[in-house]
């Protein structure tokens, strides 16, 4: 059972352009982590987000909590060659466990 | 020094045949954690550990096992290897919040 989708599942775009990428689910997180992961690497955080509604910027990165805490997103603006990766949301549950669920990821280009 | 390091970062095997991938951390974090990453469907957890004496089941351990040998140390086993094992694992370490730090990943395939 996959509990996160995130669309586009690839997105190849110019550089300059801008763009956003989401991450939905029917489930209700305690927490959305985003990570970017790059060829040969493992993923790496960017961001935490914890109360719905929450917004947190990261330089030209912009990244929302829904309200309800089921879904999120992520925008770039004016993308560069070096945002390319793979990005992933992953939510987290308070449960005994304090395990976290990926997303499906979403592979951006952005071409010079 | 890289906190999180796995060996090896490369692996090919023949079906039926054991292989250990293993996890080393840094950190100092007690808890370890084993993904599978297959392309389209995200990281999905194999097992986790709280602690040395704590080991749990994620979402698809069937053909998997582990060993916490000391709180720095973490393994994978795959007792006999399958051609649908063929993916990208990666170990992955927190403190008690959310945020998970990975290793390298090993590409593994099984032929």
């Amino acid at each position: 059972t996959q509990l996160l989708e995130q669309s586009p599942q690839f997105l190849s775009i110019q550089e300059g352009e801008n763009l956003t990428v989401y991450c939905n689910s029917s489930s209700v997180f305690s927490s959305l982590q985003w990570y970017r992961q790059e060829p040969g690497e493992g993923p790496v955080l960017l961001v935490t987000v914890v109360t719905g509604g929450e917004v947190k910027k990261l330089k030209r990165l912009t990244f929302q909590f829904g309200d309800a805490r089921k879904d999120s997103s992520l925008h770039i603006t004016a993308a560069q060659p070096g945002d390319t990766g793979l990005y992933l949301c992953a939510g987290g549950r308070q449960t005994g466990a304090n395990n976290l669920f990926f997303g499906t990821g979403t592979r951006l280009t952005v071409i010079p | 020094d890289a906190d999180v390091t796995q060996t090896p970062r490369n692996r090919i095997t023949k079906t039926g045949k054991r292989i250990m991938l293993e996890c080393s951390q840094t950190k100092g974090h007690d808890r370890m954690y084993w993904y599978r990453q297959d392309p389209g469907l995200g990281l999905r957890l194999i097992y986790y550990s709280f602690d040395v004496k704590d080991i749990n089941k994620g979402e698809i351990s069937d053909g998997y096992s582990v060993s916490r040998q000391a709180q720095a140390k973490f393994s994978l086993s795959l007792e006999s290897a399958i051609p649908n094992q063929t993916a990208l694992y990666f170990c992955a370490t927190s403190d008690w919040g959310y945020e998970q730090y990975f290793g390298p990943g090993t590409r593994l395939t099984v032929t």
